[in-house]
């Protein structure tokens, strides 16, 4: 059974920090992995999918990672802002691709 | 422009009631899902319908019962409505055939309260 986690669940730090959000999932067959945002009392926002046959992606200032033999993703935020404030979740395809396993989330917070 | 829209936002209601939550999706998918994320923000797959067929009910109470009279639409109705049901359902929706990149989009949620 898949399983994600991500780590740390939550972080804060000063605007203009670069940072990493961590992803790790059990099962390493896996088609793909994405990254969503979601804001307090909002519904998720598709950031970045990253395909198994890719490494890297990227869009802006993140950049998504993928390592599938060690089973983990990274999701890198350059020079980070208050509007990045976010919860971020990493989810992969199971059940034969045909649904989302989440991991827990990391709850962002960046400050003035 | 509103790709995965769900209505309503916000639901309250009393236990032992009966209600229902709407889903569209105007991206041509032929998928679509309910998802479940509970109090403590956990995101948990409950149904999800391929060209109207259920391929996915992941051990959900049969008070659940997902329609989807066609592809641009998947409705959530409940019955007997019970406290644990309080949470915010999501839609979303994919292509499932064809080549790709299969990224799922989501709706806005729906905030369910049962008093």
């Amino acid at each position: 059974k898949q399983e994600v986690t991500q780590i740390p669940a939550a972080l804060s730090v000063p605007e203009g920090e670069n940072l990493v959000l961590n992803c790790s999932f059990t099962d390493s067959a896996i088609y793909n992995l994405q990254w969503f945002r979601q804001d307090p009392g909002k519904g998720l926002t598709s950031l970045l999918l990253i395909q198994s046959s890719q490494r890297e992606q990227t869009s802006g200032r993140l950049n998504a990672s993928l390592d599938k033999s060690s089973g983990r993703s990274t999701l890198y935020i350059a020079a980070s802002q208050p509007g990045d404030s976010a919860t971020y979740l990493c989810a992969v395809p199971t059940g034969g691709g045909n649904k989302l396993t989440f991991g827990t989330g990391t709850q962002l917070k960046v400050e003035l | 422009d509103t790709a995965v829209s769900q209505t309503p936002k916000y639901l309250v209601t009393q236990m032992g009631n009966d209600k229902s939550i709407k889903c569209e999706q105007n991206l041509g998918h032929d998928t679509m899902y309910w998802y479940k994320q509970d109090s403590k923000k956990f995101l948990k797959i409950m149904f999800s319908y391929n060209n109207k067929e259920l391929i996915i009910n992941e051990t959900v109470p049969n008070r659940f019962s997902p329609k989807s009279p066609d592809k641009a639409h998947l409705n959530l109705h409940i019955n007997s409505l019970e406290l644990g049901d309080s949470a915010v359902y999501f839609c979303a929706s994919r292509q499932r055939q064809g080549s790709g990149p299969y990224e799922q989009y989501f709706g806005p949620g729906t905030r369910l309260t049962v008093t």
